[in-house]
């Protein structure tokens, strides 16, 4: 089973208006953490946004938030204000269990076109 | 600014070469660093995880006498593509961790292997 689901493979918004890209996990591990990155056309993975599986509060890092449901095991990420310049690639990651050597899980990613 | 540098960003070689490439963290020391590879419109795939002072810890499937990792340094990872063939054309992407806090992955810009 993958860890790591994106439901949608390609999303299209409207410049200015806000987008929501899924992100669903599964794990056992209590301990976990979700991260999304955005991929550009050049290939540089930038990192966005991350939640940890004991916050308390969803995540926001200016125009990116997460509406993380744990109960629901989801993790998507809400762009506000789209901008030409968010056209790019987006993978939900998950980092499972504690300690510096972890390993990050990736979905399949969805490809995000923002429309003038 | 890019607290990840991988180098080259692009190499193009004949069959049979042999492909180094490099990825340095630039302001912080990581003891981990990662390997992954990444097809067309795919998701990024790890390869191995690199270890400063020791043995690279590969994912199943991957040939370890294929992609040789040396982790001589904290600041320093290199994958060398032995004996490259087209089917190792590919996306290359490496990544590092800070120990210090809660930092997430921070990747280089990878690099695109072209093998003719």
């Amino acid at each position: 089973a993958q860890k790591i689901t994106q439901t949608q493979p390609g999303m299209f918004v409207q410049e200015k208006e806000a987008v929501t890209l899924d992100c669903t996990y599964d794990t056992s591990d209590p301990s976990y953490g979700l991260f999304w990155y955005k991929q550009p056309s050049s290939g540089e993975m930038i990192f966005l946004i991350y939640q940890g599986s004991y916050d308390q509060q969803n995540a926001t890092e200016g125009r990116y938030s997460l509406n993380f449901q744990k109960a629901r095991k989801s993790a998507n990420l809400v762009i506000s204000a789209s901008q030409l310049g968010d056209s790019a690639m987006y993978f939900c990651a998950m980092r499972e269990g504690r300690g510096s050597n972890y390993k990050l899980t990736f979905g399949k990613g969805t490809l995000l076109t923002v429309n003038p | 600014g890019a607290v990840v540098s991988q180098h080259p960003s692009r190499v193009i070689c004949k069959s049979g070469t042999s492909v180094k490439i490099e990825c340095r963290s630039l302001d912080f020391q990581a003891t981990t660093m990662f390997w992954y590879r990444q097809f067309p419109k795919k998701s990024l795939m790890l390869m191995a995880t690199s270890n400063e002072g020791s043995k690279a810890t590969y994912e199943q499937g991957v040939e370890k006498d294929k992609f040789l990792i040396n982790h001589a340094s904290l600041t320093l990872s290199t994958l060398t593509v032995t004996s490259a063939h087209p089917e190792d054309s590919s996306f290359y992407i490496c990544s590092a961790k800070n120990e210090k806090g809660n930092q997430p992955q921070h990747f280089g810009d990878g690099t695109r292997l072209s093998i003719l």
